[in-house]
Formats: C-alpha cells, sequence, structure tokens
C-alpha cells in the first residue's frame, strides 16, 4: 500500500516552454501533497505544500507564477513549470500524506528528472 | 526552528556487517515523528522505519531498528546483517507540527561484497 506515482519519469523541453508533472497517490487519499526539487548529491528542499481544493502554499524563494501547482483531487496534484530555463533543470519529486494506521507520514513518488535545453 | 543533524557523510562496511547511522535533532515540540528514508541510485524515496516520540519502544523493522532517545534528542538506524540492497543515501527526518519533513543532510552507505 501507500504507492506514489509521478509522470514523467523523465523530460527535456526547450527554454521557454512550459512542462507539467503528476503526482497521483494510487491507493490512498492524501489531502495534501508536497513538492521538492533536489539538487545532485543534496537533500530534499521543499518547494510547496499542496492540499486539497486550496492554494498552495510555497516556500520563501520559490516563485508561485513561475511554479504553478494544482491539486485538483485527493489522488492528483500538478506541478507545471511555466517558460523552464536551464536553471530550471533538476530532480523534481513529489510526496503524498496519509494518516492511515494512525502514523502521518509522507511517501514519494519516484521522481521526475528535467532537463531544459 | 526544528534542525536535524546527520554528523557521518559517507560510510562503507562489508556485507553481513551491522552499521549504525546517526541522527540528532533540536525541537521544543513534545509530540513528534522521527523517520529514516533510504534513497538508492534509483532516486526513488523509500520510508525505512520511523518512529512516534510519546513511544518509548524503539521501533523495529526486520534488519532495521533505532536507538531513539528522546531526552538526548537522538534518532540512530541500525541496520543488521548488512546486505548490497542497502547501499544507498539514508536521510533522517523530524515531522513538524505543519506536516512538513525537516530534512538531515544524508549519509551516504556502501556496502562491500
Amino acid at each position: 500500500g501507500a504507492v506514489v506515482s509521478q509522470h514523467p519519469s523523465w523530460v527535456i523541453c526547450k527554454s521557454g516552454t512550459s512542462v507539467k508533472i503528476e503526482c497521483r497517490s494510487l491507493d490512498f487519499q492524501a489531502t495534501t501533497m508536497f513538492w521538492y526539487r533536489q539538487f545532485p548529491k543534496q537533500s530534499l528542499m521543499l518547494m510547496a505544500t499542496s492540499n486539497e481544493g486550496s492554494k498552495a502554499t510555497y516556500e520563501q524563494g520559490v516563485e508561485k507564477d513561475k511554479f504553478l501547482i494544482n491539486h485538483a483531487s485527493l489522488t492528483l496534484s500538478t506541478l507545471t513549470v511555466t517558460s523552464a530555463h536551464p536553471e530550471d533543470s533538476s530532480f523534481y519529486i513529489c510526496s503524498a500524506r496519509t494518516a492511515s494506521g494512525g502514523a502521518d507520514t509522507q511517501y514519494f513518488g519516484p521522481g521526475t528528472r528535467l532537463t531544459v535545453l | 526552528a526544528q534542525t536535524v543533524t546527520q554528523s557521518q557523510p559517507e560510510m562503507s562496511v562489508q556485507e553481513a556487517e551491522t552499521v549504525t547511522l546517526s541522527c540528532t535533532y533540536d525541537t521544543s515540540e513534545n509530540n513528534y515523528y522521527l523517520f529514516w528514508y533510504k534513497q538508492p541510485p534509483s532516486r526513488q524515496m523509500i520510508l525505512v522505519i520511523r518512529q512516534e516520540a510519546y513511544k518509548q519502544q524503539n521501533a523495529t523493522e526486520n534488519r532495521f531498528s533505532v536507538n531513539f532517545q528522546k531526552a538526548a534528542k537522538s534518532f540512530s538506524l541500525k541496520i543488521s546483517d548488512s546486505q548490497l540492497g542497502d547501499t544507498a543515501m539514508y536521510f533522517c527526518a523530524f515531522k513538524d507540527s505543519n506536516y512538513q519533513l525537516i530534512w538531515g543532510a544524508g549519509t551516504k552507505l556502501i556496502i562491500k561484497p
């Protein structure tokens, strides 16, 4: 149980285009999903917290107009990188929170590697 | 502010040995969760084990166990009978009252055949 999928697993795009990444909780409902960015050999950096049906909460320094987050249902959140530039190239990971079984835990998607040319 | 510290950037042990990864944290909260996650070369973040602060008993999951010392704010992970598949980055994390995870810098664990 507690499986999170992420699509696509990798994407290459041209500078100036937009890219959408989907995050789905497959066997549970997630009222809260999180979006992270991970640089090589570093820990995860939280970008935003997404709650179903409400606006996402962005961490300081993260441009909300550049990284659009939509949490349309209890099983789906999307991250759209708008007008992508080479500096946006990174590994993006989503997680979904569940308190099933009484233990509040985040389960992670497999990540999306974004390369902007 | 809560912080999580992993003081061992890299560790290396022989297959079948036991290894302990250290983690300390700082918080003023009394009820919280602590986690160890594993990130193998595939980069999929996998939950290894979790501990609820109000539980005195140390969590155990097969070959993985923790030594949770609440007063010392220490949360170490012990891997027994280590296997080649245990090679990965291991991250210690603390869940704050906003349900966000505060991450340590990670420990790269290499299991040698």
